[in-house]
């Protein structure tokens, strides 16, 4: 079964330019995760996505950052304009539900450096 | 509101000791709890997880954590530590009606040879 793709891998860009991530979860996942993970510190959720719906962007900054799932699959996430402080790997993952006990399957993640 | 503290943000034993690292949780309800693992430049792997049954849990690679209610902690434990260990490791917590995973900031565990 093959897992939760991401690309970049890496992308170093200068403040105030745009970035943008792509995430293809797993066949079959209905729930997708976007986290941001700076380093020295634990993942935090961003978004999370049923299907094509939002469930949960409490913790997205909104005024610079968006994230789409069109068709329920694939999914991106934007930045626009970066900062320094946005530096961090982005990660996605997947789970089949939503279900407290669904276990969230990472993808290996998109460096981003802002300079 | 839960969350979760990794006491220790290095870890470092020689092969074959015994691996302990340290996770207590704080919540107001039962949470479910979960062990992950990253190796350098991959991303997260579920190593185990509590949901209530058995308070003392066997994950892969050998590692296994013990629920404690009293002293709200969920331990990671190995008894004999192998170079493939080095990695850092988040404990999570996840609760009913809560939809995210919050993690802990994460040890970095280093094997001596």
């Amino acid at each position: 079964e093959a897992g939760v793709a991401q690309s970049p891998r890496y992308k170093i860009i200068e403040k105030r330019q745009s970035v943008a991530f792509w995430c293809n979860p797993i066949s079959g996942h209905a729930t997708l995760y976007w986290y941001q993970q700076i380093l020295g510190q634990g993942p935090k959720l961003l978004i999370q996505f049923q299907n094509n719906g939002v469930v949960d962007d409490s913790q997205l900054p909104k005024d610079r950052f968006s994230a789409e799932r069109l068709k329920g699959v694939d999914s991106t996430l934007k930045i626009q304009p970066a900062k320094l402080e946005d530096s961090a790997v982005y990660l996605c993952a997947s789970s089949f539900r939503q279900g407290i006990q669904d276990e969230q399957f990472f993808g290996p993640g998109t460096r981003l450096t802002v300079l | 509101a839960q969350s979760v503290t990794q006491l220790g943000s290095h870890v470092s034993v020689s092969e074959g000791a015994l691996v302990l690292l340290r996770c207590n949780y704080s919540s107001s309800v039962p949470p479910y709890l979960f062990w992950y693992v990253q190796y350098p430049n991959q991303g997260l792997q579920l190593l185990l997880k509590y949901t209530s049954a058995a308070t003392l849990v066997k994950g892969i690679n050998g590692f296994e954590a013990e629920f404690k209610k009293s002293e709200t902690s969920f331990h990671l434990t190995k008894p004999s530590a192998h170079m493939s260990d080095a990695a850092e490791y988040f404990c999570a917590v996840r609760i009913q009606g809560a939809q995210k995973l919050v993690f802990g900031q994460g040890t970095r565990l280093t094997i001596n040879p």
